[in-house]
């Protein structure tokens, strides 16, 4: 069963912390995606990856970067996490030029 | 405005409905996807679409290119398709752009 997998479902770090969120994917896709999801506002691309060590931003990438240095691993790094990043993130996974979609099970992460 | 836009926001059905989700979106797509996200989080994809119709138990998607819409499908409601449904579109590059979602409730 291919999947996307989250390091963590539930996270809570202290404002000012360095906080990494990890995520795996067994489809040797070449796309992964980390968005955040809010009330109100749906899921809001951060970053994505098309290639190992390629990274590219999405429509929020402040107070946040990305590594990739291996093609099954995305990582998502809040260099010193604040309250306004509490959220709920989701990775996601796909192949160019195909549809299909694969996402995690989410990281529901608060900053305190 | 949101390129993709979702209605209703919330949804209460009694078990046995027959319900619709409507997605309106105003960009040039290659492919639009239902996704279906339960309470904790996970979320499953439920079709992508590129033209017409399609059916999976009882769920049913449908996609209008001219008009630009889709509508997804519930017959025979039950309280466990309960959760969060996402309109998502793939536009003319590899990432998707997301509706903010309706959150059905259906009760026994």
């Amino acid at each position: 069963d291919v999947k996307v997998t989250q390091s963590s479902r539930y996270l809570v770090k202290r404002t000012g912390e360095k906080v990494f969120l990890e995520c795996v994917q067994d489809m040797d896709h070449e796309n992964m995606f980390w968005y955040r999801q809010d009330p109100g506002l749906g899921l809001r691309l951060i970053y994505f990856s098309y290639d190992v060590k390629m990274k590219e931003k999405g429509d929020i990438p402040e107070g946040y970067s990305v590594s990739r240095e291996k093609k099954e691993r995305f990582s998502l790094i809040l260099e010193s996490a604040s309250t306004n990043q509490t959220s709920m993130y989701l990775c996601a996974s796909s192949q160019p030029q195909f549809y299909g979609y694969t996402f995690g099970s989410g990281t529901r992460l608060t900053v305190v | 405005k949101n390129e993709v836009e979702q209605s209703p926001q919330n949804l209460t059905a009694q078990e046995g409905e027959f319900i619709t989700i409507n997605c309106s979106y105003s960009v040039g797509i290659s492919a639009l996807h239902w996704l279906q996200q339960h309470p904790g989080g996970g979320i499953v994809s439920l079709f992508m679409l590129s033209s017409g119709k399609k059916k999976h138990g009882r769920l049913i998607a449908t996609i209008n290119i001219q008009e630009k819409h889709s509508s997804l499908h519930i017959t025979a409601s039950h309280p466990r398709d309960s959760a969060v449904y996402i309109c998502a579109v793939k536009a003319y590059t590899d990432k998707l752009i997301f509706g903010t979602g309706t959150r059905l409730q259906v009760f026994p």
